[in-house]
Formats: structure tokens, C-alpha cells, sequence
């Protein structure tokens, strides 16, 4: 069973990049057999998927936040990471690693992280 | 993309069934068999209870069922049970991207 720990600062001040990183333990990031994914849901709302990495480094991200998301992979940490710029208020969220089998079960989550947008 | 449609909440009695529903488009549900549904209990992260239209994974009940006609999903839970009450949430798979429905609350009278 893969497990999955999200980590990375809880306030983040607006027009800058949230950064989060999700440690695997139980899998290989880089062994094929799973997507791992970055979904969110702000405070009292719906989950929003936000994109993946495959285990090769490809990506694939929601057009409605493609502009300012980039997903990476470090193999040495068996790790993925989130990047998203100019944030606003709106990107107040939950933010959920999740891995995928392919096309589209979300197998497991992590915990979640709550990160504010504020000044 | 708009969110695939849900109703926004739903009830059922202990021991009866309910169906929750799931609305999208050519593109999403009515394109591929890949539409799956999470439970959502507060304060936890979701948990897979259907996967591929109507496949359950180990471990979760058999009262949860899922199917597909056209363009919209469907959920339902039989013989409902006090800790059934939860949100859920569907989720499609539209060839590039992965569209989650708007959530359902689940209560259990």
C-alpha cells in the first residue's frame, strides 16, 4: 500500500509560488506503475484536480491552471513536487497527493495540507 | 471545463437505497468507461468506492454500486448504514484531463 505525506509552508502571501512536496513511501516514484497527482479543495467546496507526472516525467495539467503549474519529480527523494505561482486568495485550499492508476482511479491520498493564501 | 453535474445533496433511510447522479458531456462520461466515485467524510481525505463505471475495489461493501447510461453516472448505495453518511464525489476522465463532479452530501435519516 503506497503512502503518501504532504508537507510545505501552511501561508503563502499572495502574488507569490506555493510550493509543496509529497513523500512516497511503499512504491518507487519512478517504477511505472502509478500517476501521482496534485488535486485541491478550498475550505466548504468540491475537489478540483490540478494535474500529474507520470513515472517518466511526462505531465498533464488542468487547463484552467495550466498557465501557473508545474509538477516535478526527484527520484533520488522518491519524491513529487507542486509548484504554483501568483496565487491569490482563491488558491486558499486543502492540497491532496494522490496517486493514480491509469485512466483517472485515485487509489491514494495523502492526508492533506491546508495552505492559506494571505498577507 | 465545467465540473460534471451532481446534485448538491441527497437522503435516504437507514436500510433503504439511494442513487446520486452524475452529469457530463460527450467528451467525458459519454466518451470513456473510466468514471469513478469517491466517499468523503469530514475533516478526511476521500476514499475510492467505485472505479471504471461499476467496479468496486477490496474492501468496500458490496451495497455500492455504479453505473452509466449515455452521458450520465450513477451511484447507488442499498441497505444504507448511519456511517454511509459522507460526501461523494464522481470523477471522469476526459482523454487528457480528469473533470471531478460538484460533490453530493449524503445524509441518512
Amino acid at each position: 500500500q503506497v503512502q503518501l505525506q504532504e508537507s510545505g509552508p501552511g501561508l503563502v502571501k499572495p502574488s507569490q509560488t506555493l510550493s509543496l512536496t509529497c513523500t512516497v513511501s511503499g512504491d518507487s516514484v519512478s517504477g511505472g506503475d502509478y500517476f501521482w497527482n496534485w488535486i485541491r479543495q478550498p475550505p466548504g467546496k468540491g475537489l478540483e484536480w490540478i494535474g500529474y507526472i507520470s513515472y517518466s516525467g511526462n505531465t498533464q495539467y488542468n487547463p484552467s491552471l495550466k498557465s501557473r503549474v508545474s509538477i516535478s519529480l526527484d527520484t533520488s527523494k522518491n519524491q513529487f513536487s507542486l509548484q504554483l505561482s501568483t496565487v491569490t486568495a482563491a488558491d486558499t485550499a486543502v492540497y491532496y497527493c494522490v496517486t493514480e492508476v491509469p485512466p483517472a482511479t485515485f487509489v491514494s491520498w495523502g492526508q492533506g495540507t491546508l495552505v492559506t493564501v494571505s498577507s | 471545463q465545467s465540473a460534471l453535474t451532481q446534485p448538491p445533496s441527497a437522503s435516504g433511510s437507514l436500510g433503504q437505497s439511494v442513487t446520486i447522479s452524475c452529469t457530463g458531456t460527450t467528451s467525458d462520461i459519454g466518451a470513456y468507461d473510466f468514471v469513478s466515485w469517491y466517499q468523503q467524510h469530514p475533516g478526511k481525505a476521500p476514499k475510492f468506492v467505485i472505479f471504471e463505471v461499476n467496479k468496486r475495489p477490496s474492501g468496500v461493501p458490496a451495497r455500492f454500486s455504479g453505473s452509466k447510461s449515455g452521458n450520465t453516472a450513477s451511484l447507488t448505495i442499498s441497505g444504507l448504514q448511519t456511517e454511509d453518511e459522507a460526501d461523494y464525489y464522481c470523477l471522469s476522465y476526459t482523454g487528457d484531463n480528469r473533470i471531478f463532479g460538484g460533490g453530493t452530501k449524503l445524509t441518512v435519516l
